[in-house]
């Protein structure tokens, strides 16, 4: 049962790295989502998808790219990472697109940019 | 615009103490409210929601919130903490017909103390 599953849970970059975090879910859900977490903040949306091949930009895109390739798979890229994105990264999933629906989290990647 | 405030970003209470946690949104249409909690080294899982069904909300393990909108509130309530409870909770309101507006407050941690 694993639900999302996020990889890596931990990495350090160096600025001007790039790097791409996984997303899988096996719940069949239509729609994935990428956050960020930083201290005092709550969460912040940074893309979504309503499908696959499908993505949008949330609240805090810039810097980020993302791509949803197969169903099941969301990931989110960092061309050239910045200290600015030290943050924790969550993935949800949801079986549906409406104002009322619940969100299944991954357990998050901690990202570090020195 | 919706948002959403978190009174309080540390709450403290001894085991077997009422819990009270704190939220107050902002909409210009009837909101649907969530309560999630973060649980350490954990991703968010969905506590309860309000979609205006019953003003009394029961969620997971013994937790409910009352949404009240003369006060625009939806305070979370658990009659008698346990030391399980220590987390980090989060209410987060969303209107119209996508997830994608769900907006998130900055969390409160709560500690139970023996």
């Amino acid at each position: 049962n694993a639900g999302v599953t996020q990889t890596p849970k931990f990495r350090v970059l160096k600025t001007g790295q790039s790097m791409t975090l996984l997303c899988a879910q096996d719940m069949n859900h239509e729609y994935m989502y990428w956050y960020r977490q930083d201290p005092g903040m709550g969460l912040r949306l940074i893309h979504y998808s309503v499908g696959e091949g499908t993505t949008a930009k949330g609240e805090v895109p810039d810097g980020y790219n993302v791509s949803r390739l197969k169903k099941q798979n969301f990931l989110l890229g960092l061309e050239s990472a910045a200290p600015s994105q030290t943050s924790v990264y969550f993935c949800a999933s949801s079986s549906r697109f409406g104002a009322n629906e619940k969100l299944f989290f991954g357990s998050g990647t901690q990202l570090s940019v020195l | 615009a919706q948002s959403v405030t978190q009174l309080g970003s540390h709450v403290s209470v001894s085991e077997g103490a009422l819990v009270l946690l704190r939220c107050n949104y902002s909409s210009s249409v009837p909101p649907y409210l969530f309560w999630y909690v973060q649980y350490p080294n954990q991703g968010l899982q969905l506590l309860l929601k309000y979609t205006s069904a019953a003003t009394l909300v029961k969620g997971i393990n013994g937790f409910e919130a009352e949404f009240k909108k003369s006060e625009t509130s939806f305070h979370l309530t658990k009659p008698s903490a346990h030391m399980s409870d220590a987390a980090e909770y989060f209410c987060a309101v969303s209107r119209g017909g996508s997830n994608y507006k769900l907006t998130f407050g900055k969390g409160t941690l709560l500690t139970v103390n023996p």
